[in-house]
């Protein structure tokens, strides 16, 4: 069954600290995996996309990170800010199915000032 | 920058009655998707459309939905007899191309009382 595995369910850190968000996924075969990021009440908004040959990308404070042979992904934030206190996503793109995305349930973080 | 856009930002709704949600995806975009995410649960894939036709739909898309793209801007979400269990955010979302990165609106939130 495709699913999308994230951990842990929510975590608080101190600003300016940085955390790593995990995420394990049984999809396949999928054509990429995307971190999103969701406020409260909001739409998702994209963070980074890998595909199958990209071990890891960079978006800014954000570093994903992919190993396909485990079939596990990460998350890093470097030096957290109020602002980044959201749900963030795991996302993995089915190609079997006409690249429908298969969401993770999500890590809440709250950073703390 | 462009943006998808959803109207109305909330709607309520007698159980039974028939919703239109309205989305307005990014210009020059060709595939569109509905989402949705009952509170506090996972988003959950709806159906994708290209081409004036779904290319995709989950087992949650059945006879009570349809889409329809009434015009060369508008991408609409009818729901017919609405359940009490409708009640959600409904994300519309699209993308240049199906396998690259989608963009997803603010969400419409339905409550059927």
């Amino acid at each position: 069954k495709n699913q999308v595995e994230q951990s842990p369910q929510s975590l608080i850190i101190l600003e300016g600290k940085n955390c790593t968000l995990q995420c394990n996924y049984t999809v396949s075969p999928f054509s990429n995996l995307r971190w999103y990021k969701q406020d409260t009440g909001r739409g998702p908004v994209s963070l980074t996309i890998m595909t199958f040959s990209e071990n890891t990308k960079s978006n800014g404070r954000y570093t994903a990170t992919l190993d396909a042979d485990t079939k596990q992904s990460s998350l890093h934030i470097t030096a957290s800010q109020l602002s980044d206190s959201a749900s963030y996503i795991c996302v993995v793109v089915n190609l079997e199915y006409g690249n429908k995305l298969v969401f993770g349930a999500g890590t809440i973080l709250r950073v703390k000032s | 920058e462009p943006e998808v856009t959803q109207t109305p930002s909330h709607q309520v709704t007698q159980m039974g009655q028939e919703v239109i949600l309205r989305c307005v995806p990014i210009s020059n975009h060709l595939y569109f998707y509905w989402y949705r995410q009952i509170l506090g649960q996972k988003v959950e894939f709806l159906v994708s459309f290209y081409n004036n036709e779904i290319s995709e739909k989950s087992e949650i898309f059945d006879d009570q939905f349809s889409v329809e793209r009434p015009d060369g801007s508008n991408f609409t979400l009818k729901i017919r007899s609405t359940k009490l269990e409708d009640s959600a955010m409904y994300f519309c979302a699209s993308s240049v191309e199906d396998d690259l990165e989608a963009f997803f609106g603010q969400g419409t939130r339905l409550t059927v009382v």
